[in-house]
């Protein structure tokens, strides 16, 4: 299993632009979400979803979208890049019925830079 | 609600030193109690975790003990190597709540 893979590792983008960030699992976990890392602030959930065709928001959406048409699959996108939007971005999945206290799973992270 | 507070950064030691980095969370119920460590460039991934009271999580020789009554989850090791530097998260699971929720991290360093 390659467990949860995202792409790309490291982006600049110029202030307005747009683009997605890829996340995807192959350990058929339904429970997937996306952070961001923000030095002294630890992880801060953005969006997430508990399957297929279902996605809900986290404590910090403003400027990100998400969809979930597979299991496999969870993108993240930003519509108009800010350069608030700096940051380290993690996917992360746990497998169905998993609930919160059990372990997650992380991605390598994309390196995320708006100038 | 619920949240996690850890020791902040940056911790440098010498190799072989003993390592304490201080956790203590704020929960009804019981919650989990988890240690996710970052290594550079890579994503979290779980070091160990406890699902009750006094359960001890341990792996890589780093333990951590569930404590309710002081609600702690202090992350020990008794003797460092420099392959251990990273960034070290602190999280808590609760069924009741919609996400994990993590400490801000504390970054150790270890010299030769």
């Amino acid at each position: 299993n390659a467990g949860v893979t995202q792409t790309p590792k490291f982006q600049v983008l110029k202030t307005g632009q747009s683009m997605t960030l890829q996340c995807a699992q192959d350990m058929n976990h339904e429970y997937m979400s996306w952070y961001r890392q923000d030095p002294g602030m630890g992880l801060r959930l953005i969006h997430y979803s508990v399957g297929a065709g279902i996605t809900d928001q986290g404590e910090v959406p403003n400027g990100y979208n998400v969809s979930r048409s597979t299991t496999e699959d969870f993108p993240l996108r930003l519509l108009s890049a800010a350069p608030s939007q700096t940051s380290v971005y993690f996917c992360a999945s746990r497998p169905k019925g998993a609930g919160l206290r059990d372990t997650q799973y992380f991605g390598p992270g994309t390196r995320l830079t708006v100038l | 609600g619920n949240s996690v507070t850890q020791m902040e950064g940056p911790v440098t030691l010498s190799e072989e030193a003993f390592l304490t980095i201080n956790c203590t969370y704020t929960a009804t119920g019981y919650p989990s109690l988890f240690w996710y460590v970052q290594y550079p460039g890579e994503g979290l991934q779980l070091l160990l975790k406890a699902t009750k009271a006094d359960d001890k999580g341990s792996n890589k020789g780093f333990e951590a003990t569930y404590r309710k009554e002081t609600t702690s989850f202090h992350l020990e090791k008794g003797s460092v190597q420099v392959s251990d530097s990273a960034v070290y998260f602190c999280a808590l699971g609760h069924s009741s709540a919609s996400k994990i929720i993590f400490g801000s991290g504390t970054r150790l360093s270890i010299r030769p």
